[in-house]
């Protein structure tokens, strides 16, 4: 079955501390994977997609299929940074299935 | 394009009642879905069109739940009758062709008392 496990439903870090949302999955084909971030009170949006290989806002993830991994990192993170990251995981090219989320809070 | 857009964005109804929730995709998309946020359960995918024909229904909860979608710009998640375990934030989402960026409505928010 295709699952994607956030372990950790909170995060609080301080304001310049690395950031890492982990996000485990399972799939038996080669996947899709995404983040997708909730600021308070708003739509999700897409943050990014491993197949674009590229930093928003400062976040990278990386996949690593060896660790069935798509860890979500930030070098440096902002209080504007606080929000509710989802990842994702496409099945067939058009079906997303999340993980139950983290909230990341950046304390000042 | 104002994005994918949903009415109405709360709704605080009876138990028992029923509730219509609506979504207007972005123009020019062919997919759409439903999905339901709670706390319990997170994001769960409820049911998605393609081309307005349902593809796969297999996360509506039960027969109380419907979707339809009548044309390429315009569904309706109906519940009926209502019940409290159904509060939560619907969203509805939309994307063009397979394998491409899926983008959400701002959620419509229920409560049912």
């Amino acid at each position: 079955a295709q699952r994607v496990t956030q372990p950790e439903k909170l995060l609080s870090v301080f304001k310049g501390a690395p950031v890492e949302l982990k996000c485990n999955y399972s799939y038996s084909g080669s996947p899709e994977l995404f983040w997708y971030v909730q600021y308070s009170r708003q739509r999700l949006q897409l943050l990014l997609r491993h197949i674009s290989r590229e930093s928003i806002k400062g976040f990278t993830a990386d996949l690593n299929k060896g660790e069935t991994s798509f860890h979500l990192k930030k070098p440096f993170a902002q209080e504007e940074d606080s929000a509710m990251y989802y990842c994702a995981l496409s099945r067939h090219g058009n079906k997303l299935v999340f993980g139950a989320g983290t909230i990341l809070r950046v304390k000042s | 394009d104002a994005g994918v857009i949903q009415s109405p964005r709360h709704e605080v109804t009876e138990m028992g009642q029923e509730v219509t929730l609506r979504c207007k995709p972005i123009s020019g998309h062919d997919y759409l879905f439903w999905y339901r946020q709670t706390m319990m359960r997170g994001l769960e995918l409820l049911i998605y069109f393609n081309n307005n024909v349902p593809i796969d229904d297999s996360g509506m909860p039960e027969d109380r739940f419907s979707a339809k979608m009548p044309n390429a710009s315009f569904s309706t998640l109906k519940i009926q009758p209502s019940e409290p375990r159904d509060s939560a934030v619907y969203f509805c989402a939309s994307s063009e062709g397979s394998g491409n960026t899926i983008y959400f409505g701002e959620g419509s928010w229920l409560t049912v008392v």
